[in-house]
């Protein structure tokens, strides 16, 4: 089994400004896969980013960027200049080996004009 | 391309009352999951179809919740009888190969409200 713990519950940043959502994972699994997904005010839960566990390359893809570190077993996401359309409930989801997703309990990021 | 629907969207049902909870996953996924979310909680996966066979059901709470996927098209999940804490957003994924780094994409879930 995975844990998943999303320590900031809540954020509020200004328009424009960086703002980086923690997650830290416990796992026994050598090998997995992480995941992002944002729940916007319509409910569903929309696919953002994923990386697997032997790739630690930190990427950035638009405005979005993450930095995953294996020794800290953190996987970190970043949204570069913050829109108010990205307010919205983040969950970090490790992926075990039989598809299952464990989330986090989500950070709710509130983007102000 | 139509993605996963979820019908009904909110549902309120009296304790001891039966609630069936039906999901349309994107056409030609053959892998329907289905997770919950109970109020404050992490989202939980319930059980994983890989057509109409069950996969893994190992995330089910307890055998007042029945989910199948005749034909292997849409499921349904029924909570026969609900009890309160089983009020929550309950959300279905589907996949088109079960992969480890395949996505999977959500349904708008169903808000359900046991009094």
């Amino acid at each position: 089994a995975q844990k998943v713990t999303q320590a900031q519950t809540e954020i509020s940043v200004v328009e424009k400004e960086d703002v980086t959502l923690d997650c830290v994972y416990e796992t026994r699994d050598t090998t997995y896969y992480l995941f992002w997904y944002k729940q916007p005010p319509s409910g569903e839960l929309v696919f953002l980013i994923r990386r697997n566990s032997f790739d630690e390359q930190n990427e950035i893809s638009g405005r979005y960027s993450w930095n995953f570190q294996k020794s800290t077993s953190s996987f970190n996401f970043t949204i570069t200049a913050s829109q108010v359309v990205d307010s919205a409930v983040y969950f970090c989801a490790p992926r075990d080996n039989f598809n299952k997703f464990y989330f986090g309990s989500g950070t709710k990021l509130n983007v102000k004009p | 391309e139509a993605g996963v629907t979820q019908f009904p969207s909110h549902s309120v049902i009296e304790k001891g009352q039966t609630v069936t909870l039906r999901c349309d996953p994107i056409s030609g996924h053959d892998n329907l999951y289905w997770y919950r979310r109970v109020m404050g909680k992490e989202i939980k996966f319930l059980l994983h179809f890989v057509k109409e066979s069950k996969q893994d059901e190992s995330g089910m709470p307890n055998n007042r919740f029945l989910a199948e996927r005749t034909g292997g098209t849409y499921s349904t999940l029924k909570v026969q009888p609900a009890e309160l804490e089983d009020s929550g957003v309950y959300f279905c994924a589907s996949s088109q190969v079960a992969g480890n780094y395949n996505e999977q994409f959500f349904g708008p879930g169903t808000r359900l409200t046991v009094l």
